[in-house]
Protein backbone atom coordinates (compact mmCIF):
# COMPACT_ATOMS: atom_id res chain seq x y z
CA UNK A 1 0.00 0.00 0.00
CA UNK A 2 1.24 3.27 -0.81
CA UNK A 3 2.05 5.72 2.80
CA UNK A 4 4.04 8.36 4.13
CA UNK A 5 6.50 8.24 6.34
CA UNK A 6 8.80 10.56 8.50
CA UNK A 7 12.35 10.18 10.12
CA UNK A 8 13.26 10.16 13.31
CA UNK A 9 9.62 10.20 14.83
CA UNK A 10 11.66 11.80 18.03
CA UNK A 11 15.43 13.44 17.74
CA UNK A 12 16.41 15.58 20.63
CA UNK A 13 19.24 18.25 19.44
CA UNK A 14 20.92 21.15 20.83
CA UNK A 15 20.35 24.83 19.93
CA UNK A 16 22.47 25.81 16.75
CA UNK A 17 22.96 22.30 15.35
CA UNK A 18 21.20 21.78 12.19
CA UNK A 19 18.91 19.14 11.73
CA UNK A 20 16.88 17.40 9.10
CA UNK A 21 13.59 15.80 9.11
CA UNK A 22 13.26 13.50 6.27
CA UNK A 23 9.84 12.64 4.57
CA UNK A 24 9.14 9.94 1.96
CA UNK A 25 5.69 9.63 -0.01
CA UNK A 26 4.97 6.28 -2.26
CA UNK A 27 1.89 7.69 -3.89
CA UNK A 28 3.84 10.10 -6.73
CA UNK A 29 2.00 12.60 -5.58
CA UNK A 30 3.17 16.15 -7.04
CA UNK A 31 2.14 18.24 -3.76
CA UNK A 32 4.41 17.80 -0.37
CA UNK A 33 3.96 20.12 2.74
CA UNK A 34 5.63 20.83 5.81
CA UNK A 35 3.88 21.87 9.17
CA UNK A 36 4.26 22.14 12.89
CA UNK A 37 1.95 21.70 15.09
CA UNK A 38 2.07 23.76 18.52
CA UNK A 39 -0.80 23.80 21.21
CA UNK A 40 -3.25 27.02 20.90
CA UNK A 41 -1.74 27.52 17.24
CA UNK A 42 -3.26 23.67 15.25
CA UNK A 43 -1.12 23.44 12.21
CA UNK A 44 0.73 26.15 10.67
CA UNK A 45 2.36 25.42 7.02
CA UNK A 46 6.14 26.16 7.28
CA UNK A 47 6.88 25.17 3.49
CA UNK A 48 5.37 23.63 0.41
CA UNK A 49 6.43 22.59 -3.20
CA UNK A 50 4.11 21.66 -6.19
CA UNK A 51 7.05 19.73 -7.87
CA UNK A 52 10.11 18.52 -8.61
CA UNK A 53 12.72 22.05 -7.98
CA UNK A 54 9.86 23.80 -6.77
CA UNK A 55 9.30 25.03 -3.29
CA UNK A 56 7.54 27.71 -1.27
CA UNK A 57 7.94 29.47 2.10
CA UNK A 58 4.72 29.27 4.17
CA UNK A 59 3.50 31.24 6.92
CA UNK A 60 6.38 30.18 9.20
CA UNK A 61 9.24 29.77 7.26
CA UNK A 62 12.15 31.54 9.12
CA UNK A 63 14.72 29.37 10.21
CA UNK A 64 13.75 26.13 7.82
CA UNK A 65 14.40 25.39 4.06
CA UNK A 66 13.37 22.61 1.98
CA UNK A 67 14.48 21.13 -0.82
CA UNK A 68 12.55 18.58 -3.70
CA UNK A 69 14.53 16.99 -5.86
CA UNK A 70 12.52 13.65 -6.76
CA UNK A 71 8.94 12.90 -6.47
CA UNK A 72 9.24 11.25 -2.95
CA UNK A 73 11.17 12.60 -0.82
CA UNK A 74 10.90 16.57 0.68
CA UNK A 75 13.43 16.66 3.44
CA UNK A 76 13.24 19.92 5.81
CA UNK A 77 16.14 21.23 7.74
CA UNK A 78 16.52 23.52 10.52
CA UNK A 79 20.08 25.42 9.64
CA UNK A 80 20.60 26.60 13.41
CA UNK A 81 17.99 25.09 15.77
CA UNK A 82 16.49 27.15 18.32
CA UNK A 83 14.68 26.15 21.58
CA UNK A 84 11.56 28.17 19.74
CA UNK A 85 11.73 25.47 16.98
CA UNK A 86 10.41 22.59 19.66
CA UNK A 87 7.20 21.00 18.34
CA UNK A 88 5.42 18.45 16.36
CA UNK A 89 6.10 18.31 12.42
CA UNK A 90 3.93 16.99 10.23
CA UNK A 91 4.68 16.05 6.56
CA UNK A 92 1.82 15.56 4.16
CA UNK A 93 1.16 15.34 0.39
CA UNK A 94 -1.52 15.51 -2.19
CA UNK A 95 -1.93 14.25 -5.61
CA UNK A 96 -2.46 17.94 -7.63
CA UNK A 97 -5.42 16.34 -9.45
CA UNK A 98 -7.63 15.23 -6.18
CA UNK A 99 -10.11 17.64 -4.82
CA UNK A 100 -7.64 19.03 -1.86
CA UNK A 101 -7.24 15.85 0.21
CA UNK A 102 -3.60 16.43 1.81
CA UNK A 103 -2.37 12.58 3.80
CA UNK A 104 -0.33 13.23 6.37
CA UNK A 105 2.95 11.07 8.06
CA UNK A 106 2.88 9.87 11.85
CA UNK A 107 4.69 13.25 12.84
CA UNK A 108 8.08 13.59 14.18
CA UNK A 109 8.34 15.15 17.61
CA UNK A 110 11.54 17.56 18.10
CA UNK A 111 13.06 18.89 21.38
CA UNK A 112 15.47 21.79 20.89
CA UNK A 113 18.08 22.01 24.47
CA UNK B 1 -6.67 36.61 5.52
CA UNK B 2 -8.05 33.06 5.24
CA UNK B 3 -8.58 32.22 8.53
CA UNK B 4 -10.63 28.88 10.69
CA UNK B 5 -11.69 29.24 14.34
CA UNK B 6 -12.60 26.31 16.50
CA UNK B 7 -14.59 26.31 19.81
CA UNK B 8 -12.06 25.72 22.56
CA UNK B 9 -11.49 22.73 24.39
CA UNK B 10 -10.72 20.31 25.90
CA UNK B 11 -14.45 18.90 25.79
CA UNK B 12 -15.63 16.20 27.74
CA UNK B 13 -18.28 13.90 27.40
CA UNK B 14 -20.42 10.75 28.55
CA UNK B 15 -20.67 7.70 25.84
CA UNK B 16 -23.58 8.40 23.96
CA UNK B 17 -23.65 12.03 24.64
CA UNK B 18 -24.68 14.29 21.49
CA UNK B 19 -22.08 15.92 19.91
CA UNK B 20 -21.46 18.99 18.29
CA UNK B 21 -17.92 21.13 17.87
CA UNK B 22 -18.11 24.48 16.38
CA UNK B 23 -16.02 26.18 13.38
CA UNK B 24 -16.77 29.14 11.38
CA UNK B 25 -14.13 30.25 8.83
CA UNK B 26 -13.41 33.64 6.98
CA UNK B 27 -12.50 33.35 3.16
CA UNK B 28 -11.83 35.63 0.31
CA UNK B 29 -12.92 33.30 -2.09
CA UNK B 30 -15.27 29.80 -1.86
CA UNK B 31 -13.35 27.64 -0.04
CA UNK B 32 -13.27 23.80 0.15
CA UNK B 33 -13.91 22.80 4.70
CA UNK B 34 -12.22 19.49 5.77
CA UNK B 35 -12.51 17.64 9.36
CA UNK B 36 -9.54 15.81 10.01
CA UNK B 37 -9.25 13.57 13.31
CA UNK B 38 -5.17 12.97 15.13
CA UNK B 39 -5.58 10.07 17.30
CA UNK B 40 -3.20 9.83 19.81
CA UNK B 41 0.24 9.36 19.17
CA UNK B 42 -0.71 9.60 15.03
CA UNK B 43 -0.51 12.08 12.44
CA UNK B 44 -3.85 13.39 11.09
CA UNK B 45 -6.68 11.77 9.04
CA UNK B 46 -9.46 13.17 7.09
CA UNK B 47 -13.09 13.03 8.87
CA UNK B 48 -15.35 13.99 6.26
CA UNK B 49 -15.18 17.62 3.54
CA UNK B 50 -17.56 19.34 2.06
CA UNK B 51 -16.56 21.44 -1.46
CA UNK B 52 -19.61 23.77 -1.56
CA UNK B 53 -22.44 25.31 -0.11
CA UNK B 54 -24.76 23.26 1.21
CA UNK B 55 -22.98 20.26 0.77
CA UNK B 56 -22.72 17.61 3.63
CA UNK B 57 -19.79 15.05 4.67
CA UNK B 58 -20.31 12.24 6.67
CA UNK B 59 -17.67 9.30 7.88
CA UNK B 60 -18.09 7.36 10.83
CA UNK B 61 -21.52 8.44 11.91
CA UNK B 62 -20.26 12.32 11.95
CA UNK B 63 -21.92 15.17 9.86
CA UNK B 64 -20.73 18.60 8.82
CA UNK B 65 -23.02 20.53 6.95
CA UNK B 66 -21.35 23.39 4.53
CA UNK B 67 -23.23 26.78 5.42
CA UNK B 68 -22.01 29.72 3.46
CA UNK B 69 -24.86 31.83 5.04
CA UNK B 70 -23.44 31.68 8.16
CA UNK B 71 -19.84 31.00 7.22
CA UNK B 72 -19.82 27.89 9.59
CA UNK B 73 -18.96 23.76 9.04
CA UNK B 74 -19.94 22.16 12.97
CA UNK B 75 -18.91 19.42 13.20
CA UNK B 76 -21.77 16.97 15.10
CA UNK B 77 -22.39 12.99 16.08
CA UNK B 78 -25.51 11.63 17.73
CA UNK B 79 -23.57 9.35 20.28
CA UNK B 80 -20.11 9.47 20.16
CA UNK B 81 -18.07 6.33 21.70
CA UNK B 82 -15.08 6.22 23.51
CA UNK B 83 -13.36 5.38 20.43
CA UNK B 84 -13.78 9.00 19.72
CA UNK B 85 -11.74 10.77 22.02
CA UNK B 86 -8.91 12.59 19.85
CA UNK B 87 -8.08 16.19 18.42
CA UNK B 88 -10.41 17.34 15.48
CA UNK B 89 -9.35 19.67 13.20
CA UNK B 90 -10.98 21.77 11.07
CA UNK B 91 -9.32 23.49 8.30
CA UNK B 92 -10.39 25.19 4.75
CA UNK B 93 -8.79 24.89 1.01
CA UNK B 94 -9.24 27.37 -1.42
CA UNK B 95 -9.88 26.42 -4.76
CA UNK B 96 -6.93 26.06 -6.77
CA UNK B 97 -4.52 27.34 -3.76
CA UNK B 98 -4.09 23.58 -2.53
CA UNK B 99 -2.98 24.90 0.91
CA UNK B 100 -4.50 23.72 3.91
CA UNK B 101 -5.55 26.16 6.72
CA UNK B 102 -6.07 25.03 10.21
CA UNK B 103 -8.46 25.62 13.15
CA UNK B 104 -6.34 25.41 16.17
CA UNK B 105 -7.80 22.06 17.04
CA UNK B 106 -10.77 20.70 19.73
CA UNK B 107 -9.41 17.54 22.03
CA UNK B 108 -12.34 15.77 22.96
CA UNK B 109 -12.51 13.20 25.44
CA UNK B 110 -14.95 10.65 25.95
CA UNK B 111 -15.52 8.80 29.74
CA UNK B 112 -17.19 5.44 29.98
Amino acid sequence: DAEITQSPRHKITETGRQVTLACHQTWNHNNMFWYRQDLGHGLRLIHYSYGVQDTNKGEVSDGYSVSRSNTEDLPLTLESAASSQTSVYFCASRDSGDTDTQYFGPGTRLTVL
Amino acid sequence: GDSVTQMEGPVTLSEEAFLTINCTYTATGYPSLFWYVQYPGEGLQLLLKATKADDKGSNKGFEATYRKETTSFHLEKGSVQVSDSAVYFCALSLVGAQKLVFGQGTRLTINP
